[in-house]
């Protein structure tokens, strides 16, 4: 089965300060990468998705990871932190013919 | 993009009523719908998987007689949550899928249900 991992399940970085949030996976076919965040008592937004293709990606708010396939990561990344970033983020990954899986969430604080 | 619904998207019970969570795709023809269930500070947790006009098929230790889920058009699957429990307090979230989108498998969330069961 498919695992993924996000390692720090709690982040904090100053405003203005660049956000790494790090997701490796588990398959040894390459699957199917999104970002998602989740603000307080709401849904999933998507973020950005890598499917096939350029293996930096880039989403919305600034956001953007980057596929390393020797690796098996997808680590999330933006330049220079906000106030509304504040968020809890999930990693994701779809193979073919297979679920959805998440990963257990990273809370990113950003810190005035 | 793909609007998902849902409704409500709070509500507050008594233990051993019934509540029932309805989850609409507003610009799309939603081919396979999935419930989570995501408890605080934690991931979202898979229920089960709707494929409409089919029987949900439900992860291993989902209780389908507790949580019963019907697809029943394209546009709308509703989970009931029958003689609830404090326990079944959470937050949960359908997803959905079809229509020409998510080929490469991305699901398009609703913006989540807050139960609380007293």
């Amino acid at each position: 089965a498919q695992s993924v991992t996000q390692l720090g399940s709690h982040v904090s970085v100053s405003e203005g300060a660049l956000v790494l949030l790090r997701c490796n996976y588990s398959s040894s076919v390459p699957p199917y990468l999104f970002w998602y965040v989740q603000y307080p008592n709401q849904g999933l937004q998507l973020l950005l998705k890598y499917t096939t293709g350029a293996t930096l990606v880039k989403g919305i708010n600034g956001f953007e990871a980057e596929f390393k396939k020797s690796e098996t990561s997808f680590h999330l990344t933006k330049p220079s932190a906000h106030m509304s970033d504040a968020a809890e983020y999930f990693c994701a990954v779809f193979e073919t013919g297979n679920q959805f899986y998440f990963g257990t969430g990273t809370s990113l604080t950003v810190i005035p | 993009g793909a609007v998902v619904s849902q409704h409500p998207s709070w509500v507050i019970c008594k233990s051993g009523t019934s509540v029932k969570i309805e989850c609409r795709s507003l610009d799309f023809q939603a081919t396979t719908m999935f419930w989570y269930r995501q408890f605080p500070k934690q991931s979202l947790m898979l229920m089960a998987t709707s494929n409409e006009g089919s029987k949900a098929t439900y992860e291993q230790g989902v209780e389908k007689d507790k949580f019963l889920i019907n697809h029943a058009s394209l546009t709308l699957s509703t989970l009931t949550v029958t003689s609830a429990h404090p326990e079944d307090s959470s937050f949960y979230i359908c997803s959905a899928r079809g229509g020409g989108l998510g080929r490469e498998g991305e699901q398009f969330f609703g913006p989540g249900t807050r139960l609380t069961v007293l």
